[in-house]
């Protein structure tokens, strides 16, 4: 079975300065998606970034990027010039390639927050 | 990008009551629904997932005889927590995806609903 493992229950960061969250996870596919979310206290999930694994490219949107290893199974978010806004938990996520009953798998979470 | 949304937001209710959530797609026909249970300051814990006009699939653990799931629409899920107790009270979240053939879009995620049962 696939698991997601994210070592930092929480982290902070000074605003504008970089941060990066670390993700671990496990799998025997070799196609899949790796998802990055956030949850503010509105609790609203948000995809914040989304890898596939067949791309050696690694994803940017904006001020966020990740670093994909994929022999490591290793996905980070690194996030730059942090701002208020971006204080939440933040959830690494799984999930196999294809298929009906693909379900995301969800890391438990690092709480980030952002020092004015 | 996509929006889900559910209804109500919070919704407190006695004991051995039932309860629906409301799960919407509105801008786009979802393939799947899933629900999820979030436990304060955990992760989410998928509780089934369904697919339009056929039987939800629960996950181990999930009493389906108590949390009822109906997925009549490509627009619409519905959670029905039937004969609710306090342990019941949680954080209540839906999501939804598309699914063209093989290949599997991105799953948006409901504002979720608070559930407290006195």
């Amino acid at each position: 079975a696939q698991t997601v493992t994210q070592s930092q229950p929480e982290m902070s960061v000074q605003e504008a300065e970089t941060v990066t969250l670390s993700c671990t996870y496990d799998t025997s596919e070799s196609d899949y998606y790796l998802f990055w979310y956030k949850q503010p206290p509105s609790r609203q999930m948000i995809l914040v970034i989304r890898q596939e694994a067949y791309k050696q490219q690694n994803a940017t949107e904006n001020r966020f990027s990740v670093n994909f290893q994929k022999a490591a199974k290793s996905f980070s978010l690194k996030i730059s010039d942090s701002q208020l806004g971006d204080a939440a938990m933040y959830f690494c996520a799984y999930r196999n390639y294809g298929g009906s009953q693909g379900n995301l798998i969800f890391g438990k979470g690092t709480k980030l927050s952002v020092k004015p | 990008g996509a929006v889900v949304s559910q209804h109500p937001s919070r919704v407190i209710c006695k004991s051995g009551t039932s309860v629906k959530i409301e799960c919407r797609s509105l801008d786009f026909q979802a393939t799947t629904m899933f629900w999820y249970r979030q436990f304060p300051k955990k992760s989410l814990m998928l509780m089934a997932t369904s697919n339009e006009g056929s039987k939800a699939t629960y996950e181990q653990g999930v009493e389906k005889d108590k949390f009822l799931i109906n997925h009549a629409s490509l627009t619409l899920s519905t959670l029905t927590v039937t004969s609710a107790h306090p342990e019941d009270s949680s954080f209540y979240i839906c999501s939804a995806r598309v699914d063209r053939g093989w290949v599997q879009e991105t799953q948006y995620f409901g504002p979720g609903t608070r559930l407290l049962v006195l």
